[in-house]
């Protein structure tokens, strides 16, 4: 469907193993969040873009996880070395500043992580 | 640090009748309160959303009350239906960022019994 979209929608891993996923926003929004979900608890932010510029990241963020918005569209989450408390769903979200609608209106369908 | 409360953590109720899910927040300069449902294995979805500047918002059959002065919300749905079961998410923005981030509740899985 037309939003935002996400891939893989699926990752396994070994444990000390780099993996990187992808997020395309819809196509107008210049404001690009990604959340990290685990079982049973709300999205946890990770970090912000608005355009191509990284404003916020979250202070729970380890230096192994990096994400860039190089033209201002589509983002990449990765996350080096990876350690079994990464499993979680990584879930992309978009908005617009232009418009005055909501901060975080369109989540994608998420990456879901499995570090074995 | 910015913190979100979210109660009841579950709640099941009969088909018709009303669901109340209410949530506290701890940053007194959050604005923006927005209300999300999860079906299972699915994204989360904005549902109802309500800023700062007015006290309560209502679309069919949700509606959103925000109490500045005590620091809580609350989602009302009312003739609740078994397509209602969901997880929902409260979550509150504080514009001091910048960022629009938000900060969720914990959820609440509500079950409607037909």
């Amino acid at each position: 469907d037309t939003g935002v979209s996400q891939n893989p929608r699926h990752k396994i891993t070994k444990r000390g193993q780099n993996v990187t996923f992808r997020c395309d926003p819809i196509s107008e929004h210049n404001r690009l969040y990604w959340y990290r979900q685990t079982l049973g608890q709300g999205p946890e932010f990770l970090t912000y873009f608005q355009n191509e510029a990284q404003l916020e990241k979250s202070r729970l963020l380890s230096d192994r996880f990096s994400a860039e918005r190089p033209k201002g569209s589509f983002s990449t989450l990765e996350i080096q070395r990876t350690e079994q408390g990464d499993s979680a769903m990584y879930l992309c979200a978009s908005s617009s500043s232009m418009t005055g609608g909501p901060l975080v209106g369109t989540f994608g369908s998420g990456t879901r992580l499995t570090v074995v | 640090g910015e913190n979100v409360e979210q109660h009841p953590s579950t709640l099941s109720v009969q088909e018709g009748d009303s669901a109340v899910i209410k949530c506290t927040y701890s940053d007194s300069a959050s604005n923006y309160f927005p209300w999300y449902k999860q079906e299972l294995g699915k994204r989360p979805q904005l549902i109802i959303d309500i800023r700062s500047n007015v006290g309560e918002k209502k679309d069919q059959r949700i509606a959103v009350t925000l109490n500045k002065t005590a620091k809580h919300f609350s989602l009302h749905i009312t003739e609740t239906q078994p397509e209602d079961s969901a997880v929902y998410f409260c979550a509150a923005s504080n514009p001091s960022s910048n960022t629009g981030k938000l900060i969720f509740g914990q959820g609440t899985t509500l079950q409607v019994k037909p």
